[in-house]
C-alpha cells in the first residue's frame, strides 16, 4: 500500500461542482502539501501545513480551500469548479525537524473539469 | 519572487550519450532537490542537495549544487532508456526551512535506443 493515497484518482465534473480530493498518509510525517501540475508549468503549490492547527496559502489559492482533519488527512475542496481547474493534483509529506526535508508525493489525482 | 528555470526543457539523446541539465533560480536558497517522474506517475525524490558544493552520485545520475551561482546541474552519463522520465528541481527559497518548495518546469528527457 502507499504511504501517501489520495482519492479519486481521476475525476470528471462539471463547472461549478463542488469537489473533494482527499488524501491521507501512513507516514506520520506533520507537514502536507497539495500541489498542482499543468503541462510546461512544472508544480506549483496550492496550500500547506505544518501541523493540524496550521494552515498556509501556497502560491496560487485562489479558489481552492483546504481542511486538516487529522495528522493524517489533508483534503483539497474546489467550493466551485472551473474548467481551468483542470489538472493533475499531488498531495505530498515531509517530515518535520528532518533536515532534509524531501517530499514524498501521492499517487495523484487527474481531476477534468467541463 | 523566486523562479526556478530548467533547460533544456525537452531532451532527446542517443543510449550511451552523456548530457547535463541545468536547474537555475533566481534568490539565495541553500536547498536543492531533484525529482523524477514517470508518464502517469508520482514524483520520486532522486538527491537532495543541502549546502554549497554538494554533489551527489547515484548510478548514471550525478548531480550538484553551486549556491553562489545559484545553479544546479543533473549529469547524464552514458545514458541508457531506463532513465527517459522528466526532471525536476525545487529549491527551498527561504533556505531556513519554510519548506515552501518552488519547482522548476521539468525536463523531459527521452533516451532513444
Amino acid at each position: 500500500d502507499a504511504d501517501v493515497t489520495q482519492t479519486p484518482r481521476n475525476r470528471i465534473t462539471k463547472t461549478g461542482k463542488r469537489i473533494m480530493l482527499e488524501c491521507s498518509q501512513t507516514k506520520g510525517h506533520d507537514r502536507m502539501y497539495w500541489y498542482r501540475q499543468d503541462p510546461g508549468l512544472g508544480l506549483r503549490l496550492i496550500y500547506y501545513s505544518f501541523d493540524v492547527k496550521d494552515i498556509n496559502k501556497g502560491e496560487i489559492s485562489d479558489g481552492y480551500s483546504v481542511s486538516r482533519q487529522a495528522q493524517a488527512k489533508f483534503s483539497l475542496s474546489l467550493e466551485s469548479a472551473i474548467p481551468n481547474q483542470t489538472a493533475l493534483y499531488f498531495c505530498a509529506t515531509s517530515e518535520a525537524g528532518k533536515y532534509t526535508g524531501e517530499l514524498f508525493f501521492g499517487e495523484g489525482s487527474r481531476l477534468t473539469v467541463l | 519572487e523566486l523562479k526556478v528555470e530548467q533547460n533544456p526543457l525537452f531532451l532527446s539523446m542517443q543510449e550511451g550519450k552523456n548530457y547535463t541539465i541545468y536547474c537555475n533560480y533566481s534568490t539565495t536558497s541553500d536547498r536543492l532537490y531533484w525529482y523524477r517522474q514517470d508518464p502517469g506517475k508520482s514524483l520520486e525524490s532522486l538527491f537532495v542537495l543541502l549546502s554549497n558544493g554538494a554533489v551527489k552520485q547515484e548510478g548514471r545520475l550525478m548531480a550538484s549544487l553551486d549556491t553562489k551561482a545559484r545553479l544546479s546541474t543533473l549529469h547524464i552519463t552514458a545514458a541508457v532508456h531506463d532513465l527517459s522520465a522528466t526532471y525536476f528541481c525545487a529549491v527551498d527559497p527561504s533556505g531556513s526551512g519554510t519548506y515552501k518548495y518552488i519547482f522548476g518546469t521539468g525536463t523531459r528527457l527521452k533516451v532513444l535506443a
